[in-house]
Parts: C-alpha cells; sequence; structure tokens
C-alpha cells in the first residue's frame, strides 16, 4: 500500500538552529502534501499545503518565513523550521494523497517528526 | 475555535463496554474521515464515509455519516485494551484542495 516517510523521527537542537524536516511518497506520486502540527494532547492544526512546482498555501497565523516549504519534486517536500525557539517544539506530521487511479483516495500520514528546541 | 468537535473528549471504561464517540460541526463536509493514532505515530485511516446517512462497519466498529453531512459517530462494540488510543474525526470541505480539517480528538483507555 502507499506509504509516506518521514525524517528525521526525532530532532532535539539549540534555539537558534533551523531544522529540516522531510516528507518522500515511496511509492506513488503527490502534487500536493500537507503539512500538520500537534501539540501534546491537542488535534492535528493544518499549517499548509504543499504544492508541487509552485509556493505553499500558508493557513492563516502561520509565518511563511518561519516555516520555509520546498516540493520540488513529486514525491519530496520539505518543511524548514527557520531560527527554531522552544515554543516551536511540537510534533510535525505530513500527509500526501495518490491522485492516480481511482479518485477520492485517502491521505497517507507519515509517521511524524518530534521537533525538540533547548 | 475548533471546526469540528468531538465528545467526549477522554474516555476510560473497562474492557467489554460498548462506546460512542460524536463528531459535531455546523458546516458541510463532502466527506469525513474517522482515524486512530497511537503515541508518537501518524494517524492510521480507519474508515472514510462520502453519503448522507452512510453507515460503515469495520469489525466491532460502527460509523455514521449523518444525512446533512454534518455529523458523524463511532461506535465501538466490546472494546478491548488494543483499542486505545487517539480517535481523529477530519472532514474534507474544499473539494480541490481536498485538505483535512480534524477534530478535537476523543482518547479512548480500555482497561482490561
Amino acid at each position: 500500500g502507499a506509504v509516506v516517510s518521514q525524517h528525521p523521527s526525532w530532532v532535539i537542537c539549540k534555539s537558534g538552529t533551523s531544522v529540516k524536516i522531510e516528507c518522500r511518497s515511496l511509492d506513488f506520486q503527490a502534487t500536493t502534501m500537507f503539512w500538520y502540527r500537534q501539540f501534546p494532547k491537542q488535534s492535528l492544526m493544518l499549517m499548509a499545503t504543499s504544492n508541487e512546482g509552485s509556493k505553499a498555501t500558508y493557513e492563516q497565523g502561520v509565518e511563511k518565513d518561519k516555516f520555509l516549504i520546498n516540493h520540488a519534486s513529486l514525491t519530496l517536500s520539505t518543511l524548514t523550521v527557520t531560527s527554531a525557539h522552544p515554543e516551536d517544539s511540537s510534533f510535525y506530521i505530513c500527509s500526501a494523497r495518490d491522485l492516480t487511479g481511482v479518485s477520492n483516495q485517502p491521505q497517507h500520514f507519515g509517521d511524524g517528526t518530534r521537533l525538540s528546541i533547548l | 475555535t475548533q471546526l469540528l468537535e468531538q465528545s467526549p473528549q477522554f474516555l476510560s471504561i473497562q474492557e467489554g463496554e460498548n462506546l460512542t464517540v460524536y463528531c459535531n460541526s455546523s458546516s458541510v463536509f463532502s466527506s469525513l474521515q474517522w482515524y486512530r493514532q497511537e503515541p508518537g505515530e501518524g494517524p492510521v485511516l480507519l474508515v472514510t464515509v462520502v453519503t448522507g446517512g452512510e453507515v460503515k462497519k469495520l469489525k466491532r466498529l460502527t460509523f455514521q455519516f449523518g444525512d446533512a453531512r454534518k455529523d458523524s459517530s463511532l461506535h465501538i462494540t466490546a472494546a478491548q485494551p488494543g483499542d486505545t488510543g487517539l480517535y481523529l474525526c477530519a472532514g474534507v470541505r474544499d473539494t480541490g484542495r481536498r485538505a483535512l480539517t480534524f477534530g478535537s480528538g476523543t482518547r479512548l483507555q480500555v482497561q482490561p
């Protein structure tokens, strides 16, 4: 079945560091990927929609200069948290949808990246 | 404010009991999905409902989509400790972009 891989799964770094998270669709192509953030004991909140070959679409309240998204190929989207601070510590999850074949296919989620900023 | 409200937020029951989780909204969704999430992992899709009034069964889990496509419920029969987890409903409003709006979540704990 369709698989989405995220890397790294866990990262700890100092305040002020920029961190890059990768999201790959392993056996299908995805022109659109989604990035979510989840704080402890809370639900997933959509941050942005990553579009292959064009600019990402950010949700209201999400700083595009803080969370840089690049979707350079049909199987890879990256989220870079620039100059990360402790308040950026969270669980970041990506998802992708296989656009080929049957319509209305569900989104497939990665296993998430736990980011801890000291 | 959460677009999709789930209730209850937390539920602790004994093995063998039945339970129902509700997902309510004032907005219409083109489809609605239910996920279960384990700690430290991404959500795993359980079911997708598309048609108003639709009922789907997955072993001991029964999912229903409201007639007006604004609400849904998940009923678990004879809960088992393996059912423990965070249950999330998620709806698609924008049929073009198909971004998911997640519910507030229901944390279920089934005691052996």
